[in-house]
């Protein structure tokens, strides 16, 4: 089945220990991304990867990293989370960097940091 | 960057009556506009999308209306039905590679 996977899917965490955060797709897509959802806030942008070892920041980047070292696997790494942080994370992916391409999203990921 | 307004935040319609939701922007080298639809607790998914030389696109009970010069794009849902309860959101692209997302309306349809 062509999905997204993220893990894990609940996360409690304490304030400055790193942690990922996985995304996978078993679509061969070009373009994957990462966001934030926050009440009343939307979905925000933190960073998207047009193809592999290419990276760039989205709209809210700071305090996040990803990597992108193969096709199919961007994972976010918090070095250093802090409570503001706490939210619902989704991965995405479309299969080209087009921007008209339908974006496919992972079932997200909570992430509450005490 | 792109800045998408998106209203109402919340709206509550009863079962078969129409349901709007409106969202401007602010490039006006915009050129793509997608409706994503998210059930509570589910990922968004894509329900609708215009692209910049139509004005209008159907699918079934959903529609989408864009009017460049005024920068503004609207979904129409008619005869709602309870599985339409939902979080909208609307986006439009960049002249990037992104999309910008408008802030959500959560949708209820009541019985």
């Amino acid at each position: 089945e062509a999905q997204v996977t993220q893990n894990p899917r609940y996360l409690i965490t304490v304030t400055g220990k790193k942690l990922t955060v996985t995304c996978s797709q078993n679509m061969n897509h070009e373009y994957m991304s990462w966001y934030r959802q926050d009440p009343g806030l939307g979905l925000r942008q933190i960073y998207y990867s047009m193809n592999v070892e290419v990276t760039d920041k989205g709209d809210v980047p700071e305090g996040y990293k990803v990597s992108r070292k193969e096709k199919r696997n961007f994972p976010l790494i918090l070095e250093s989370p802090s409570p503001n942080q706490t939210s619902l994370y989704f991965c995405a992916s479309s299969l080209s960097r087009r921007v008209d391409e339908k974006l496919f999203f992972g079932s997200g990921t909570q992430l509450s940091v005490l | 960057g792109e800045n998408v307004e998106q209203h109402p935040s919340t709206l509550s319609v009863q079962e078969g009556d129409s349901a709007v939701i409106k969202c401007t922007y602010s490039d006006s080298a915009s050129n793509y506009f997608p409706w994503y639809k998210q059930e509570l607790g589910k990922r968004p998914q894509l329900i609708i999308d215009i692209r910049s030389n139509v004005g209008e696109k159907k699918d079934q009970r959903i529609a989408v209306t864009l009017n460049k010069t005024a920068k503004h794009f609207s979904l129409h849902i008619t005869e709602t039905q309870p599985e339409d309860s939902a979080v909208y959101f609307c986006a439009a692209s960049t002249s990037g590679y992104a999309l910008n997302f408008g802030k959500g309306t959560s949708l209820l349809v009541t019985p």
